[in-house]
């Protein structure tokens, strides 16, 4: 099925790393995705194009702390240092000939 | 710099219409894929269309086919998303959205504008 699904919550400690998931729905584990942050209070930022093969590239002014990841069907967002203001929502994106959809979202705590 | 801006959100009742508008800057419009993205209160993002780049093809979340029409001009840099038979659940804040050359994610987001449906 054409779906993201992402786990609801994720939390980790100021200055650890954490690793957020997002599934693509079987027989799309080629797909391609798009990670986005959300922080409270304020519009979607764009994170990062990831390729099914792992290969990412992020988005204009985006620190090196967050990278990406693949595996068969899953796709990673990793953010190390964690630092408060990555306390926010997380989506994943994916797209097939216009057709667009976003995963549920991950809320990622800072504790 | 990539610039986009919406418009046109507001209160409605349910049945009536409106037609948000986004003004872009920084690009070449024409040759990017233009996309409308929204947020119910409290929820997730939900695409709800998308318009090609250099072939303007049009495409729809089923919810909204039939009632919402996307378009663009580019003589005025403006996307447009006309929405007509408006229901309660189309309440949400609506996002402009601007893909990366040749593909459709997206990688540049307005500030959304807010449309509310109620009587």
């Amino acid at each position: 099925q054409f779906e993201l699904t992402q786990s609801p919550s994720a939390s980790a400690s100021l200055g650890a790393s954490v690793k957020i998931t997002c599934t693509v729905g079987s027989g799309h584990s080629n797909y391609d995705i798009a990670w986005h942050q959300q922080q409270p209070g304020k519009g979607p930022r764009y994170l990062m194009n990831l390729k099914y093969d792992g290969r990412h590239r992020r988005g204009d002014g985006i620190p090196d702390r967050f990278s990406g990841s693949s595996s068969g069907s899953e796709r990673y967002l990793t953010i190390s240092s964690l630092q408060s203001e990555d306390e926010a929502d997380y989506y994943c994106q994916t797209w097939a000939t216009g057709i667009q959809v976003f995963g549920g979202g991950t809320r990622l705590t800072v504790l | 710099d990539v610039q986009l801006l919406e418009s046109g959100g507001g209160l409605v009742q349910p049945g009536g219409s409106l037609r948000l508008s986004c003004g872009v800057s920084g690009f070449a419009f024409s040759g990017y894929a233009m996309s409308w993205v929204r947020q119910a209160p409290g929820r997730g993002l939900e695409w709800v269309s998308s318009i090609g780049g250099f072939d303007d093809s049009t495409h729809y979340i089923d919810s909204v086919k039939g009632r919402f029409t996307i378009s663009r001009d580019t003589s005025k840099n403006t996307l447009y998303l006309q929405m007509n038979s408006l229901r309660v659940e189309d309440t949400a804040i609506y996002y402009c959205a601007r893909s990366t050359f040749g593909d459709y994610d997206v990688e540049y987001w307005g500030r959304g504008t807010l449309v509310t449906v109620s009587s």
